[in-house]
């Protein structure tokens, strides 16, 4: 099955600053690689996605990139806020397949 | 983005109760519903995919016999804990898809559980 290892585990960022998440997958089948943002005692919530016919996606602050050789994908967010303190996991599933596998979370603070 | 609607937010319960967990999509029709559970601080685990009007299908290592799950209809999936105890208790997630090979699932608020 699908392994999705995401790093770090941690991130402490200054306002203002970017912060960038890794992640990496294992099966070649996998084509659909989206972004999740968990606030305490929520859902998660899908902030944007990529597929594998695209090797970057922007939405304003936040951006995916893919790259499929590596196998790896990572999430950019530009000029970080206090409110995008959260936690941050990434995920892999194949096409038309919905079970998603997920990374182990990022915790991200930033700092004001 | 889709909406998913998840009730109750919290329960607490005595030990050796039953609880039922349901899961909405308020604005789509949800051929198959995910439900995960999630330990502080950890990541989701799946524990079975729920799909309406037929059996769940559920991940190794998950009873099935505690953890029942209904979908009787394509906006909504219940979550029955049964007979519960203190190491049920956890956060449980519910996610849907809109369906059309997309690969978007959009999840619930997650509902808390305490077993006392």
């Amino acid at each position: 099955g699908e392994n999705v290892e995401q790093h770090p585990s941690t991130l402490s960022v200054q306002e203002g600053d970017s912060a960038v998440i890794k992640c990496t997958y294992s099966d070649s089948a996998s084509n659909y690689f989206p972004w999740y943002k968990q606030e305490l005692g929520k859902g998660p919530q899908l902030i944007i996605d990529i597929r594998s016919n695209v090797g970057e996606k922007k939405d304003q602050r936040i951006a995916v990139t893919l790259n499929k050789t590596a196998k790896h994908f990572s999430l950019h967010i530009t000029e970080t806020q206090p409110e995008d303190s959260a936690v941050y996991f990434c995920a892999a599933s194949a096409f038309g397949d919905y079970k998603l596998s997920f990374g182990a979370g990022t915790t991200v603070t930033v700092r004001a | 983005g889709a909406v998913v609607s998840q009730h109750p937010s919290r329960v607490i319960c005595k030990s050796g109760t039953s609880v039922k967990i349901e899961c909405r999509s308020l604005d789509f029709q949800a051929t198959t519903m995910f439900w995960y559970r999630q330990f502080p601080k950890q990541s989701l685990m799946l524990m079975a995919t729920s799909n309406e009007g037929s059996k769940a299908t559920y991940e190794q290592g998950v009873e099935k016999d505690k953890f029942l799950i209904n979908h009787a209809s394509l906006t909504l999936s219940t979550l029955t804990v049964t007979s519960a105890h203190p190491e049920d208790s956890s956060f449980y997630i519910c996610s849907a898809s809109t369906g059309g090979g997309g690969g978007e699932l959009f999840f619930g608020e997650g509902s808390r559980l305490t077993v006392l």
